[in-house]
């Protein structure tokens, strides 16, 4: 049982570069959610998917998209990554509380 | 603007010490607390959880809650090098779902053997 697993672990990009952030989880949760993580600040939710075929703005959505591919699935873009957006991501998912994280990707944007 | 408080730290106690770690929030309607463990380069794991006011305990761990003062803590007794870590506050205005969940920056608690 892998339970929220994502892809990559570790990212290099340069400004103005675009990539996927690939989440999946096995434990069959209906809700799936995006947070970026940066030191002194906490754990901020980007975006979330209730459910398949659903997608809201959290705290801080901006320069990024979302696609809830399937209930599995639930991917995160940056079409033109930014300095500021170097961080640290997490992917959880949940059926009702609490959260049950990935293992983070931890991006930097030179 | 709904904000979770921590101290940053570190706090550090020595090995079978009390370790108390200190939360408070500002939105008075929060229903549901949790207290998640990060290891160094790790995920948040959770701990404790607790919906009324008063304690609840879990082997070591004690969670209290005070709405009233809009406070929530967490106890670790015995505290075990392995318990360094840094503990976040988490407050949901929710009780069935994350979607309202925000968290506190932390606190890196260091265990001294």
């Amino acid at each position: 049982n892998a339970g929220v697993t994502q892809t990559p672990k570790f990212q290099v990009l340069k400004t103005g570069q675009s990539m996927t952030l690939q989440c999946a989880q096995d434990m069959n949760h209906n809700s799936m959610y995006w947070y970026r993580q940066d030191p002194g600040m906490g754990l901020r939710l980007i975006y979330y998917s209730a459910s398949e075929g659903t997608t809201d703005k959290g705290e801080v959505p901006n320069g990024y998209n979302v696609s809830r591919l399937n209930k599995r699935e639930f991917s995160l873009r940056l079409e033109s990554a930014a300095p500021s957006q170097t961080s640290v991501y997490f992917c959880a998912s949940s059926e009702r509380p609490p959260l049950h994280f990935g293992n983070g990707t931890r991006l930097t944007v030179t | 603007q709904k904000e979770v408080e921590q101290n940053s730290g570190p706090l550090s106690v020595p090995e079978g010490a009390i370790a108390s770690l200190n939360c408070t929030y500002s939105d008075r309607g929060s229903q549901s607390f949790f207290w998640y463990r990060q290891y160094s380069g790790k995920s948040p794991e959770l701990i404790m959880f607790i919906y009324s006011n008063g304690d609840k305990e879990d082997g070591r761990f004690t969670a209290q809650l005070n709405k009233a003062s809009q406070y929530v803590s967490l106890l670790i007794r015995d505290s075990q090098p392995s318990d360094s870590a840094t503990y976040l506050c988490a407050v949901n205005g929710l009780v069935d779902n994350n979607n309202d969940m925000r968290f506190g920056a932390g606190t890196r608690l260091t265990v001294k053997p």
